[in-house]
């Protein structure tokens, strides 16, 4: 396994468009994150999915977006309406989650979407 | 409010001038620290994990330290290789993870 992928890894929209992104995680990690990154600042947590429930949703995440992670695998993030706000790296990562036996884990990160919203 | 603050913001080092890097966490019960780094355009490449006070982990030039309030990464002869934004993250009791805004390094030959 070459480690987390995502697509595209550019893109560039116009304002009101809509955009999807698309992350594959390691193949047998269970959980599955996405983060925003803006330039200077560290990853913000938008939301995350253990296997396909989506189990937490940041108070960033407005409704314009939504993610999703069918049969939990592959999972994609929508912005709808987009804005110049929108602009940013959106980081996709994913970890192996043991029971309640292994008390942290380690995500591990994909290469990043970079979108450019005009 | 969970918090993670990274210090120094930048630092400028001359190849082989050995030095530290700070992150303090103020967190509802630590259940462990993350070491990244990140060149510029790519996504955060994993470095360490530390779970408790004491612990100390170790990778070619970096050694990343723990304690109650605060994890150092040590860097011993660093090359321009070693350039990069170092990134802290701690996980606290609810799953929760907070990421420090990084400290950009620049090793000059």
């Amino acid at each position: 396994d070459t480690g987390v992928s995502q697509d595209p890894r550019h893109k560039i929209t116009k304002r009101g468009q809509n955009v999807t992104f698309r992350c594959d995680p390691i193949s047998e990690h269970n959980r599955l994150y996405w983060y925003r990154q803006t330039l200077g600042q560290g990853p913000e947590f938008l939301t995350y999915f253990q296997n396909e429930a989506q189990l937490e949703k940041s108070r960033l995440l407005s409704d314009r977006f939504s993610a999703e992670r069918p049969k939990g695998s592959f999972s994609t993030l929508e912005i709808q309406r987009t804005e110049q706000g929108d602009s940013a790296m959106y980081l996709c990562a994913s970890s192996l989650m043991f029971g309640t036996g292994v008390p942290q884990e380690t995500q591990y990160f994909g290469p990043g979407t970079r979108l450019l919203v005009l | 409010e969970d918090q993670v603050t990274q210090s120094p913001e930048a630092l400028r080092l001359q190849e082989g001038e050995s030095s530290s890097l700070n992150c303090s966490y103020t967190v509802s019960g630590l259940r462990g620290l993350f070491w990244y780094r990140q060149d510029p355009g790519k996504g955060p490449e994993f470095l360490f994990t530390l779970y408790s006070a004491g612990e100390e982990k170790e990778k070619e030039r970096l050694k990343a330290t723990l304690t109650k309030k605060e994890s150092f990464l040590h860097i011993t002869a660093p090359k321009p290789e070693d350039s990069a934004t170092y990134l802290c993250a701690v996980q606290d009791n609810f799953n929760k993870f907070y990421f420090g805004s990084g400290t950009k390094l620049n090793v000059k030959p």
